[in-house]
C-alpha cells in the first residue's frame, strides 16, 4: 500500500529564512508526488508535482521541491518565507504502476507559521 | 470561472437520516473524487471516478456511496450517517486524461458534516 509521511506537524519560521516542509513517501512502483496548501477555512490548492525529468520543481508563489529517489523523499522548500506563506502544508502521492488504480495518498499535513 | 462547487457547505444532521452532499464541477475534467479531512490524519480518499460510470474505492469507503451519471456530478451520498462520519469532506476534480496519474486536482470549498 502506497503512503506518505511528514514527520514534522508544524514548522516555525522567521520571515525571510529558508523554509522547509519534510515528505517521505513509499510505493510499489514510481511515484507521481504532489504539494497543496490549504488556507484557513479554504479548499486545498495545488503548489507543484513532480512527473518525470529534473529532480528540482519549481512551482506557485516561489515554492520549489527536490525529488530524491534514493530517499523517496519530495521536500518542499522556499528560499525566504513570508508570513503569508502561514497555512496548512500537504504531500501526496499516486502510484504510477497502474496495478495500484488512481488512488491518492495524502500526508497527515504540516503547519507552517511564519513569524514576522 | 473553473471551479468545483459543493453543497451544502454546512450540515447538521441526526444518526441515521439520509443526506446527499453534492459535487459538481465545470472544467471537463474526467476525474473526480471524495476526501475526509480529520485533525492529525490529513485527507482521506474516499472514492474516485475516472469517467462516467466508473468508480473505485478510495482508503475509506465504508459508509459511504458514490455515482458518477454525468462528467460534471458526483455526489456523495450516506445513507445511514453515523457520529463517526462527522468530519470535514472535500470533492476535487482532475484532468485525468490518456490514463497518465501525473495531473493536478481542483478542491472544492469543503462541507463540513456533523452527525450527533
Amino acid at each position: 500500500a502506497q503512503s506518505v509521511a511528514q514527520p514534522e506537524d508544524q514548522v516555525n519560521v522567521a520571515e525571510g529564512n529558508p523554509l522547509t516542509v519534510k515528505c517521505t513517501y513509499s510505493v510499489s512502483g514510481n511515484p507521481y508526488l504532489f504539494w497543496y496548501v490549504q488556507y484557513p477555512n479554504r479548499g486545498l490548492q495545488f503548489l507543484l508535482k513532480y512527473i518525470t525529468g529534473d529532480n528540482l520543481v519549481k512551482g506557485s508563489y516561489g515554492f520549489e521541491a527536490e525529488f530524491n529517489k534514493s530517499q523517496t523523499s519530495f521536500h518542499l522548500k522556499k528560499p525566504s518565507a513570508l508570513v503569508s506563506d502561514s497555512a496548512l502544508y500537504f504531500c501526496a502521492v499516486r502510484d504510477r504502476n497502474k496495478a495500484a488504480g488512481n488512488k491518492l495518498t495524502f500526508g497527515g499535513g504540516t503547519r507552517v507559521l511564519v513569524k514576522p | 470561472e473553473a471551479q468545483v462547487t459543493q453543497n451544502p457547505r454546512y450540515l447538521i444532521t441526526v444518526t441515521g437520516k439520509k443526506l446527499t452532499v453534492t459535487c459538481s464541477q465545470n472544467m471537463n475534467h474526467e476525474y473526480m473524487s471524495w476526501y475526509r479531512q480529520d485533525p492529525g490524519l490529513g485527507l482521506r480518499q474516499i472514492y474516485y471516478s475516472m469517467n462516467v460510470e466508473v468508480t473505485d474505492k478510495g482508503d475509506v469507503p465504508e459508509g459511504y456511496k458514490v455515482s458518477r451519471k454525468e462528467k460534471r456530478n458526483f455526489p456523495l451520498i450516506l445513507e445511514s450517517p453515523s457520529p463517526n462520519q462527522t468530519s470535514l469532506y472535500f470533492c476535487a476534480s482532475g484532468a485525468g486524461t490518456g490514463g497518465s496519474g501525473g495531473y493536478e486536482q481542483y478542491f472544492g470549498p469543503g462541507t463540513r458534516l456533523t452527525v450527533t
